[in-house]
């Protein structure tokens, strides 16, 4: 299967620990997005990379939230400092910087902040 | 600024029938459309896109959907439903030929389909 993954699927932390998420996009995609969907909600969108350089941030990406891509092919979310409206499914997609009008998601991480 | 509008947040519809997703965009540039399906607990799979050329598009598990630039619309339509469609619908615009494309969504619409 050569489709988006995510890692972990789930993920349970205490209110005010640090937490990393993961994404591998698809192999021959350049660009790599980041969303957020909350319960009975649209995913919104986070950031997204073009190779290794992060060229938008959304103001829902607050000083708490970092990404990184430093070798344009995986990426890391970390929040720190979390707080239970954190609570959310973190998505990630990949497409084609050439005719990559489409996306393509992974399966997501869900996260719940107790 | 993009938004979506999915007028329906829920639609029951019994197996076999037909269905109509509404989705209604505002856009001040040219847009890409989409739409995706969600199953419990999964990511997004799509089910099929407007980029240009014909109004009318064929995707994935017999769905299709028109484009309507004047009305601002691209519902998404189903002639007869099966028990496996029930998940939720998202619609999505991106700003056509942009860098970046990202995805502006709508709420969702949550399709039930009963025997």
């Amino acid at each position: 299967d050569t489709g988006v993954s995510q890692n972990p699927r789930h993920k349970i932390t205490k209110r005010g620990q640090n937490v990393t998420f993961r994404c591998d996009p698809i192999s021959e995609h350049n660009r790599l997005y980041w969303y957020r969907q909350t319960l009975g909600q649209g995913p919104e969108f986070l950031t997204y990379f073009q190779n290794e350089a992060q060229l938008e941030k959304s103001r829902l990406l607050s000083d708490r939230f970092s990404a990184e891509r430093p070798k344009g092919s995986f990426s890391t979310l970390e929040i720190q400092r979390t707080e239970q409206g954190d609570s959310a499914m973190y998505l990630c997609a990949s497409s084609q910087s050439v005719g990559g009008e489409t996306q393509y998601f992974g399966p997501g991480t869900r996260l719940l902040v107790l | 600024a993009q938004s979506v509008t999915q007028l329906d947040s829920q639609v029951p519809v019994f197996e076999e029938a037909p269905v109509e997703l509404r989705c209604n965009y505002s856009s001040s540039v040219s847009v890409y459309l989409f739409w995706y399906v969600q199953y419990p607990n999964q990511g997004l799979q799509l089910l099929l896109k407007y980029l240009s050329g014909s109004t009318l598009v064929k995707g994935i598990n017999g769905f299709e959907a028109e484009f309507n630039k004047s009305q601002t619309t691209f519902h998404l339509r189903k002639p007869s439903v099966h028990i496996s469609d029930t998940a939720e619908y998202f619609c999505a615009v991106s700003e056509g030929g942009a860098a970046g494309n990202k995805l502006t969504f709508g709420g969702g619409t949550r399709v039930l389909v009963k025997p």
